[in-house]
């Protein structure tokens, strides 16, 4: 696609319940990233993945956090017994390193709240 | 540990004049130095990027200043616009790993 496509763009739940966030990459882009924004915070990191390569889950904040990109393409970001402190903006990126600076482009993200 | 720092948390600047966003690093391998401009409900927006090799990069009415000695790097919009106001996020890269500083909150009076 042009961009990055998150969904949902919303999603309200209540505490305990899972949740599944999804993220289409711009077509090509063998990296994938996800970022979340808590409120007056900066971007933290989730999760990487580069190709076929092991993601680099060092910023999964707990074992109720998961992620997995299947074909190389689409990501899902699921996050398990959701707990208020969970809220925030979930933001995905994709990037194609070319000459220069490797770029991320990011998508509108999804904005959690839980109850 | 906040590798990229943004000490700033807001920044009110009149039309035509010149805004200047600040950002501190702790890591010197560093090799990439981004800006990234937000709007409210969307994502970040790639503005601008400096190589750890050079020390300034300009783009129309945005330039960026490195300077690897201090660590520290600045962007500079000039003349500013209102429609510049947004949230202004530095952030750092080596290799395939980005650190992102707090944003700083930009607006510009008309």
């Amino acid at each position: 696609g042009a961009g990055v496509s998150q969904s949902p763009s919303n999603k309200v739940t209540e505490k305990g319940k899972d949740v599944e966030l999804r993220c289409d990459p711009i077509s090509g882009h063998t990296a994938l990233y996800w970022y979340r924004q808590s409120l007056g915070q900066g971007l933290e990191f989730l999760i990487y993945f580069q190709g076929n390569s092991a993601p680099d889950k060092s910023g999964l904040p707990s074992d109720r956090f998961s992620a997995e990109r299947t074909g190389g393409s689409v990501s899902t970001l699921t996050i398990q017994r959701t707990q208020q402190e969970d809220s925030a903006v979930y933001l995905c990126a994709s990037s194609s390193r070319a000459s220069g600076a490797n770029v991320l482009t990011f998508g509108a993200g999804s904005r959690l709240t839980v109850l | 540990d906040q590798q990229v720092k943004q000490n700033s948390p807001s920044l009110s600047v009149q039309e035509g004049r010149i805004s200047i966003l600040n950002c501190d690093y702790t890591n010197s391998m560093f090799d990439y130095f981004l800006w990234y401009k937000k709007y409210p409900a969307e994502g970040p927006t790639f503005l601008i990027s400096i190589s750890s090799i050079k020390d300034k990069n300009e783009d129309g009415r945005f330039t960026v200043f490195l300077n690897k000695s201090a660590k520290h790097l600045s962007l500079h919009i000039v003349p500013s616009q209102p429609g510049d106001s947004a949230v202004y996020f530095c952030a750092a890269s080596t290799g395939n790993q980005f650190y992102f500083g707090t944003g700083t909150s930009l607006t510009v009076i008309p």
